[in-house]
């Protein structure tokens, strides 16, 4: 089993739509957890941390339910520019990083 | 804009070459990490240096050496590579050690080993 596995992809989905991203892990001593929006031939840029609290910004809610071992991602309304790869990252209290395959997703008008 | 900047960003060289990629970031993070990124996956990590002290070495072959100089810029010596190695290497800097805070990535250096 993979230490982080995300829904397999692609999402394909219509402008305004609310889509939703799972991420599990599965070492219980995980510590923090990300999540990254790679482009397109681009270097993954910060979208958000997840605090066990949840948190929002914008159009976009992550939680993290330690029970489960998982992460999500929720994004509502969305716009033709959240077209990307989503990559969950999920950090160890020994210091180790390690990235989900990565959920693509497609707006469309 | 990113503000950890990659050197260069496209390389191509032989087997029996020796080359370096460099990183350099000015924000004062004391953790700095090497991704190896091959199309459609996703950045592997490689080495992280956390206060200019490697800690962190994922089994990476000793044809790639790291190296801190200081707190800012962070080398990748590289030295009979072979044409998997091919990728996009990443360094990515982060405040603290481990990932464990919201880290920068860099644009990347697109490596072909012909």
């Amino acid at each position: 089993r993979k230490e982080v596995e995300q829904d397999p992809g692609p999402f394909n989905v219509p402008e305004g739509a609310t889509v939703a991203f799972n991420c599990t892990y599965s070492n219980s001593a995980s510590q923090s957890f990300f999540w990254y929006r790679q482009d397109c031939r681009k270097e993954p840029k910060l979208l958000m941390s997840v605090y066990s609290s949840g948190n929002e910004d914008g159009r976009f809610t992550a939680q993290l339910n330690r029970a489960s071992q998982y992460i999500s991602l929720l994004i509502r309304d969305s716009k033709l520019s959240d077209s990307a790869t989503y990559l969950c990252v999920v950090t160890t209290n020994a210091g180790k990083s390690t990235f989900g395959d990565g959920t693509t997703l497609t707006v469309k008008p | 804009d990113t503000e950890v900047t990659q050197t260069p960003k496209h390389l191509v060289m032989g087997m029996t070459n020796k080359k370096s990629l460099k990183c350099e970031q000015h924000m004062g993070h004391r953790a700095m990490y090497w991704y190896k990124q091959k199309a459609k996956k996703p950045p592997e990590l490689m080495f992280v240096y956390s206060y200019e002290k490697l800690s962190i070495n994922e089994s990476v072959p000793s044809r790639f050496s790291p190296e801190c100089p200081n707190s800012s810029l962070l080398n990748l010596h590289l030295h009979a590579l072979q044409p998997e190695d091919s990728a996009l290497y990443l360094c990515a800097s982060s405040q603290q050690g481990h990932l464990n805070t919201e880290a920068f990535f860099g644009q990347g250096t697109r490596l072909t080993v012909v």
